[in-house]
């Protein structure tokens, strides 16, 4: 079935300092990848998506591209702040999955320090 | 407005007692979940409906038994509460159903501890 691997948690930065979390996922055809937020006590947001192969999503300088070919959609930022800390989940939704299904990630936690 | 909300945010309450959720959504989506957050942050989805039909039931005990009075609401009762039912529980709603659902909307989840 279709899986979703993050790399574990928890990270911990300095302000400033690049990020990557890394992320691989299992799936048949060509599923709509996407990155979610989750700041303490509050529930998920999307952070971004992408739903074919080499689309780059963004926002909030957060970046991450579909690699079909790597099976990959890493998390990356060139400059992290301390509002930045948070537990952050990769997911996939399955082309051919009823009733529009996530599979996330274990999620992995981020800590930036000032 | 808050676009999902559910209440309540917390719940305490003994082994044994029957306990609700209630999760409303006033985007206009036509398909609605809810997902389980356990004590290691792990999520995974517990039900789907698109306008008010049962769409994903994801081998859930059923003690867990989702109501659907319209497609703009979706609430969770549980029976005979287990220790290992403690978990954050989020409401979510998409604007389609399959395999191109979309973004989901989450609620801010529902602290469930059982004692």
């Amino acid at each position: 079935g279709d899986s979703v691997t993050q790399m574990e948690g928890p990270v911990t930065l300095s302000e400033e300092a690049f990020l990557t979390i890394n992320c691989t996922y299992t799936a048949t055809g060509y599923p709509s990848l996407f990155w979610y937020v989750q700041y303490p006590g509050e529930g998920l947001q999307l952070l971004l998506k992408a739903t074919k192969a080499d689309d780059k999503g963004s926002n909030k300088g957060f970046e991450a591209t579909y690699r079909k070919e790597t099976t990959s959609f890493h998390l990356e930022k060139g400059s992290v702040q301390v509002s930045d800390s948070a537990v952050y989940f990769c997911a996939l939704m399955g082309i051919y999955n009823q009733g529009g299904k996530l599979i996330f990630g274990q999620g992995t936690e981020l800590s930036v320090k000032p | 407005d808050t676009a999902v909300s559910q209440t309540p945010k917390y719940l305490v309450t003994q082994m044994g007692n029957d306990k609700s959720i209630k999760c409303e959504q006033n985007l206009g989506h036509d398909t609605m979940y809810w997902y389980k957050q356990d004590s290691k942050k792990f999520l995974k989805i517990m039900f789907s409906y698109n306008n008010k039909e049962l769409i994903i039931n994801e081998t859930v005990p059923n003690r867990f038994s989702p109501k659907s009075p319209d497609k703009a609401h979706l609430n969770l009762h549980i029976n005979s509460l287990e220790l290992g039912d403690s978990a954050v529980y989020f409401c979510a709603s998409s604007l389609r159903t399959g395999g191109r659902a979309g973004e989901l909307f989450f609620g801010e989840g529902s602290r469930l501890t059982v004692l």
